[in-house]
């Protein structure tokens, strides 16, 4: 059974970078009919996609983030990881990260990680 | 605010059919498809519910089904039990630059 389990840290300061891991079980990152995303949730609103990437370090962008976030894997420890730069608190979230299926829909999710932006 | 617009809440009792409709454009729900559905309870993963507009994962209830109409999505819930209360999701792919957009999500209330 596929699992996924989200890492990192619970508390970023306000124009810092928000890094988080996303360490998968039960199945190989370097499957090459699937990606791995991250998508978010704040308090109290929809989820929203923040980036996507392939095994061979194809990465894809939502455009309302492109310029603070980095995708990034590590096929040898079967994880990829999240960087998002300069926060705010509009970036406080429940994280999630999933493995998105062949016709681009996340088919299996992590439980999600809270991450509040606070100095 | 989201790229799919969902109704904020629908409502119905145990036993009966609701639809969520979920609305893009046609560089989105309309251009491809690629609808997914989501199952939200707070605190959880979401649940995957429908993909490829119509297609159910293996475990999930056939009392859930999905459509397409042009650029509107729809997710259609029969015979309504009360476990079915919880946020529903739609997603669409939306081609190479945008890749996935998500809809504002729906409430769903079991009476």
């Amino acid at each position: 059974q596929l699992q996924l389990q989200e890492s990192g840290p619970g508390l970023a300061k306000p124009s810092e970078t928000l890094s988080l891991t996303c360490i998968v079980s039960g199945g190989s990152i370097s499957n090459s009919a699937y990606h791995w995303g991250w998508i978010r949730q704040p308090p109290g609103k929809g989820l929203e996609w923040i980036g996507t990437i392939y095994y061979s370090g194809s990465t894809y962008y939502n455009p309302s983030l492109k310029s603070r976030v980095t995708v990034s894997v590590d096929t040898s420890k079967n994880q990829f990881s999240l960087n998002l730069n300069s926060v705010t608190a509009a970036d406080t979230a429940v994280y999630y990260c999933a493995r998105i299926g062949g016709s681009y829909f996340p088919d299996y999710w992590g439980q999600g990680t809270l991450v509040t932006v606070s100095s | 605010q989201s790229a799919l617009t969902q109704p904020a809440s629908v409502s119905g009792s145990p036993g009966q059919s609701i639809t969520i409709s979920c609305t893009g454009t046609s560089s989105d729900v309309g251009g491809y498809n690629f609808v997914s559905w989501y199952q939200h309870h707070p605190g959880k993963a979401p649940k995957l519910m429908i993909y490829d507009v119509t297609k159910r994962p293996s475990g999930v209830s056939n009392r859930f089904s999905g459509s397409k109409s042009g650029n509107t999505a729809s997710l259609t819930i029969s015979g309504l039990q009360a476990e079915d209360g919880a946020d529903y999701y739609c997603c669409s792919y939306a081609g190479s630059g945008t890749f996935v957009v998500f809809g504002g999500g729906t409430k769903l209330t079991v009476l």
